[in-house]
């Protein structure tokens, strides 16, 4: 069974700083996904990775996969407050059917 | 854009009513999906569906959950005897393979008292 964790659960920061949230999964997943929630609101799709060493970037936002470590990375680059936000990392099962994902990452970028 | 829309967008129901959820995947999407969301939790999966059978379930998805397509655009999620725990966000997905970047619908915030 597939686990995923993250860490922090909780990121506050300054609008200008970098920062990297992690997540880890437990078993052999040649897929990761990143999610971003709003408040109240539903998920974001912001990357897929499908293979060891996949980096993909979206404005401030790097993600990365190393499969060998089981590790995912969002990085964030000098932050701003739009940032702000919940981010979800998620992997899949091999069957491809199935989502399991991170408790995730709530940023808040302060001013 | 096309999108997953979900509907209604809040449900209130007594405990014990049966609920449907309603959901319209993106229309040339085959494989289709329930999480849900407990208020600040993580985001859990229920079922998914493929070929018009269910390919994957989770134990959360037990006898009192069905899901069914009724036609070629609705994609349905019942709860035949709602408990206070299933007090969610349920949120419908679809994707056109796999769960290769699954397109998520804005949910339905389910209310049992």
């Amino acid at each position: 069974e597939l686990k995923v964790e993250q860490n922090p659960l909780f990121l506050s920061m300054q609008e200008g700083k970098n920062y990297t949230i992690y997540c880890n999964y437990s078993t052999t997943s040649d897929r990761l996904y990143w999610y971003r929630q709003d408040p109240g609101k539903s998920l974001e799709s912001l990357f897929v990775l499908l293979s060891n060493g996949a980096v993909k970037q979206e404005g401030r936002l790097m993600a990365s996969l190393d499969t060998k470590a089981r590790l995912s990375t969002l990085h964030i680059t000098a932050a701003v407050h739009d940032l702000s936000a919940t981010y979800f990392c998620a992997g899949d099962n091999n069957a491809g059917n199935m989502l399991t994902f991170g408790g995730g990452t709530r940023l808040m970028v302060k001013p | 854009e096309p999108e997953v829309t979900q509907t209604p967008s809040h449900q209130v129901t007594q405990m014990g009513q049966e609920v449907i959820l309603r959901c319209v995947p993106i229309s040339n999407h085959l494989y289709f999906y329930w999480y849900r969301q407990i208020l600040g939790q993580k985001v859990e999966f229920l079922v998914s569906f493929y070929n018009n059978e269910i390919s994957e379930k989770s134990e959360i998805f037990d006898d009192q959950f069905s899901v069914e397509r009724p036609d070629g655009s609705n994609f349905t999620l019942k709860i035949r005897s709602t408990k206070l725990e299933d007090s969610a966000m349920y949120f419908c997905a679809s994707s056109r393979q796999g769960s290769l970047e699954a397109f998520f619908g804005q949910g339905t915030r389910l209310t049992v008292v």
